[in-house]
């Protein structure tokens, strides 16, 4: 089945405690995107790559950081995770980018900080 | 940051009513238009990609229009089921910086039976 697979999709942590989300997807897309879901704020890119070693910068890539060593995969890092970057994050990949299909989402990962 | 707003924020109607929505979007250098379907505890779904002034979507009773020009797009949903409930997203890329989707915040339709 075509899918964008988060993980984990429900994550607590403290403060400081590096951690990683990982986001795979098997549909061979080019475009990979990382997004954050708040309250009245919609939702913002974070990252985004438009192939293999290709990131650059959304919105809010304050305290976060991506890579894209392979295709399929796009992690997304918080080296020293904060009280506010407590969201629900989505990862979602396109294989023509904007002018596509429309982007496919994975289920999201609810992460909260403490 | 570039600005897309949506309106209404949210919208109540009975079964069997029309309604439609508003995305408003900067006129100048437009490089493509998304609309997203999101239902409570699930991910967006992509309904329609439009990148031409004047390009008109259909997929069953929902239908998309693109204004490039002024910068706006409707979308309609022609007797409305209790099943369309959801929240409406569109999104905007700009043709400077392609790689880059940027979202309304959507507006949240609720259909009573």
């Amino acid at each position: 089945e075509a899918q964008v697979t988060q993980n984990p999709r429900y994550l607590i942590t403290v403060t400081g405690k590096k951690l990683t989300v990982t986001c795979s997807q098997n549909m061979n897309h080019e475009y990979m995107s990382w997004y954050r879901q708040d309250p009245g704020l919609g939702l913002r890119q974070i990252y985004y790559s438009m192939n293999v070693e290709v990131t650059d910068k959304g919105d809010v890539p304050e305290g976060y950081k991506v890579s894209r060593k392979e295709k399929r995969n796009f992690p997304l890092i918080l080296e020293s995770p904060s009280p506010n970057q407590t969201s629900l994050y989505f990862c979602a990949s396109s294989f023509y980018g904007a002018q596509g299909d429309g982007y496919t989402f994975g289920s999201g990962t609810r992460l909260t900080v403490v | 940051i570039l600005n897309v707003e949506q309106s209404p924020q949210s919208l109540h109607v009975q079964e069997g009513d029309s309604t439609n929505f508003t995305c408003s979007f900067p006129s100048s250098n437009f490089y493509a238009l998304h609309w997203y379907r999101w239902e409570t505890a699930k991910s967006p779904e992509a309904l329609f990609v439009m990148t031409l002034n004047g390009d008109e979507k259909k997929k069953g009773r929902i239908s998309a229009t693109l204004n490039t020009k002024e910068g706006y797009s409707y979308l309609y949903i022609k007797g409305s089921q209790p099943e369309d409930s959801a929240t409406y997203l569109c999104a905007f890329t700009g043709s400077g910086n392609t790689g880059k989707l940027i979202f309304g915040q959507g507006t949240t339709l609720q259909v009573k039976p």
